[in-house]
């Protein structure tokens, strides 16, 4: 256990449902990361805060996608309006800010979202 | 284009062998450079992590090292364990941020 918690482990869903995931940082860590992760490849950057503020975006993130994180502690990811190709792991990670630990980022077990 | 590739995709071996796993990257500026571990169904979790002057560190029975001017890095695993079936995935930080770039990783799988 690398004390960042997820929530749900796993999500079914039909296409066209919206989803949200909860992610728990490590509670003295200023910084969160979001990333996907499809079978058989490494996890991919989606965005990233520092305390309460949204600091960065990948263009993977689109339109339907929306994350927050509102008083600098756990975060939500919330995607709308759900396609198949949503389908994958939602990994959540958080670190100290730099200097501090080599900005060494702890993961927490993801989420396993499923669109039908 | 700042990329991370290992190598081999997948590697089975027995019970108590070694095994080593390579990476190349060309990502600039170079930070430092990780090796994690991923069980099925889990997150990541950091094994080792070394920087530009770093030429080798050791978790256990893991042993990592890095060759900054070709760019290359290894993860060495020694009397292998069923525990140790897992994801092996080497990830390069730019710059000092927060930006990591990830390798696909190496899929090991050890039997008894």
């Amino acid at each position: 256990d690398t004390g960042v918690s997820q929530d749900p482990r796993h999500k079914i869903t039909k296409r066209g449902q919206n989803v949200t995931f909860r992610c728990d940082p490590i509670s003295e860590h200023n910084r969160l990361y979001w990333y996907r992760q499809t079978l058989g490849q490494g996890p991919e950057f989606l965005t990233y805060f520092q305390n309460e503020a949204q600091l960065e975006k990948s263009r993977l993130l689109s339109d339907r996608f929306s994350a927050e994180r509102p008083k600098g502690s756990f975060s939500t990811l919330e995607i709308q309006r759900t396609e198949q190709g949503d389908s994958a792991m939602y990994l959540c990670a958080s670190s100290f800010g730099e200097g501090k630990g080599k900005n060494i980022q702890y993961f927490g077990a993801g989420t396993r979202l499923s669109v039908l | 284009k700042n990329q991370v590739e290992q190598s081999p995709q997948s590697l089975i071996i027995l019970e108590g062998k070694n095994c080593t796993l390579q990476c190349n990257y060309t990502v600039s500026p170079f930070s430092n450079l990780r090796w994690y571990k991923q069980d099925t169904g889990r997150g990541p979790v950091s094994l080792t992590i070394m920087t530009f002057s770093e030429n080798t560190k050791s978790n256990g029975r893991y042993t990592a090292t890095l060759d900054a001017d070709t760019k290359q890095s290894s993860l060495h695993i020694t009397a292998s364990q069923l525990s140790d079936s897992a994801s092996y995935i080497c990830v390069v930080s730019v710059d000092s941020s927060y930006k990591l770039i990830f390798g696909s990783g190496t899929r090991l799988l050890v039997r008894p």
